[in-house]
């Protein structure tokens, strides 16, 4: 049974950086890409970015890039979100995601919990 | 990027009602096409792949249907456990993108 704990809620200050891992179980973690989807307050989900481990190749939603860093620990089964440079409009759910490919679609077959990220001075 | 409408973003049914949303890609997808359930505080879970199967352990009532620029998943009789956020997201190419959501409460 594939599960995806991610870290506890933070709040960060405008301009500040936050880190949010995503520790995977029960699969073979470096033969899946891990996506990263946030959903802001009342908002639709989005995609942000994500890395094939085997590889550490990552690849970023153009809203993103710059400011978005996605890396993964193969030793520990282990993905890493960083988003910079903080704004209020980050605020959000930030959500990780297993990607599996079923008849040839790729799809976010499993989701971690969610990690509550509050940008507020 | 590849824009996904829904229809309707909300609507208000009964249990044993058929129900059935619709999404709308921007260009042509094929059949690129996921389906997700969302309840209140908890991540989204996969409903339906390839906008016509339905993904292991989820009832048959779900059905999907669709290919190129319009995608619809029906349930045919709604269940209690059903009342639920519904999101259609694309995997044509990057990024990947999600309809804004279908909210589907009770009458």
């Amino acid at each position: 049974q594939v599960q995806l704990v991610q870290s506890g809620a933070e709040v960060k200050k405008p301009g500040s950086s936050v880190k949010v891992s995503c520790k995977a179980s029960g699969g073979t973690f470096s033969s899946y890409a891990m996506s990263w989807v946030r959903q802001a307050p009342g908002q639709r989900l989005e995609w942000m970015g994500g890395i094939i481990p085997i590889s550490t190749s990552a690849n970023y939603a153009q809203k993103f890039q710059g400011r978005l860093t996605i890396t993964t620990d193969e030793s520990t089964s282990t993905a890493y979100m960083e988003l910079n440079s903080l704004r209020s409009e980050d605020t959000a759910v930030y959500y990780c995601a297993r990607v599996g490919t079923m008849v040839g679609v790729e799809v976010l077959d499993h989701w971690g919990q969610g990690t509550l990220v509050t940008v507020s001075s | 990027d590849i824009q996904m409408t829904q229809s309707p973003s909300a609507l208000s049914a009964s249990v044993g009602d058929r129900v059935t949303i619709t999404c709308r890609a921007s260009q042509s997808i094929s059949t690129y096409l996921n389906w997700y359930q969302q309840k209140p505080g908890k991540a989204p879970k996969l409903l339906i792949y390839a906008a016509s199967n339905i993904q292991n352990g989820v009832p048959s009532r779900f059905s999907g249907s669709g290919s190129g620029t319009d995608f619809t998943v029906t349930i045919s009789s709604l269940q209690p456990e059903d009342f639920a956020t519904y999101y259609c997201q694309q995997s044509y190419g990057p990024p990947w993108t999600f309809g804004q959501g279908t909210k589907v409460e009770i009458k």
